[in-house]
């Protein structure tokens, strides 16, 4: 089985805060991604890495920074968060060639006060 | 732009009566075409792809049907069960494994 680990289910930070959120796989991927998903508007690319240390913008990068420093480990950093960042994070992996699915973490749902 | 449009937001179904789920695309260079499945609070599920040389894949109750000269993809499901109850999304697949996903459509299956 498919096992991406996102490090909390639920958080709650204050306007201004440093965020981070960590994402773990245990498949050995290459690919790894950030996505927001927001009522009406489905899932939005963040950041994505194709390997250790890459990383490249997606369709919303703005307010956001990611590390992939070891393979396994993706984490998306909110510089000084905004109550506009106040979503449900998805991190999503994949093995990085064939023509085969992402496959998601349960998600962090971040409230921003 | 959206490149991938679920142009209705909800439907309901009738327990064991067919689930049709709708999604239009923009790109033809789309080469690969998914449907996730998410329940609230938790993380999509993938459910059936298929690749754009083939217009049917079949598994089980879920069928995906791609129609390319009319850009659009279409989920069947037959037949409904009340666990089948939760948002769809369906997905494209551009250069580099990068996802372009619709807005999601809200199934219920009423028993």
């Amino acid at each position: 089985d498919v096992k991406v680990t996102q490090s909390s289910r639920y958080l709650v930070k204050r306007t201004g805060e440093k965020v981070f959120l960590e994402c773990v796989q245990d498949m050995d991927h290459e690919n790894m991604f950030w996505y927001r998903q927001d009522p009406g508007l489905g899932l939005r690319l963040i950041y994505f890495s194709y390997d250790v240390k890459m990383k490249e913008k997606g369709d919303i990068p703005e307010g956001y920074s990611v590390s992939r420093e070891k393979k396994e480990r993706f984490s998306l950093i909110l510089e000084s968060a905004s109550t506009n960042q106040t979503s449900m994070y998805l991190c999503a992996i994949h093995p990085g060639q064939g023509l085969k699915p992402q496959h998601f973490g349960d998600g962090t749902r971040l409230s921003i006060l | 732009d959206q490149q991938v449009k679920q142009n209705s937001p909800s439907l309901s179904v009738q327990e064991g009566r067919i689930s049709i789920l709708n999604c239009d695309y923009t790109n033809s260079m789309f080469d690969y075409f998914l449907w996730y499945k998410k329940y609230p609070a938790e993380g999509p599920t993938f459910l059936i792809s298929i690749s754009s040389i083939k217009d049917k894949n079949e598994d089980g109750r879920f069928t995906v049907f791609l129609n390319k000269s009319a850009k659009h993809l279409s989920l069947h499901i037959v037949p409904s069960q009340p666990g089948d109850s939760a948002v769809y999304f369906c997905a494209a697949r551009e250069y580099g494994n990068k996802l372009v996903f619709g807005a999601g459509t809200i199934l219920r299956v009423k028993s």
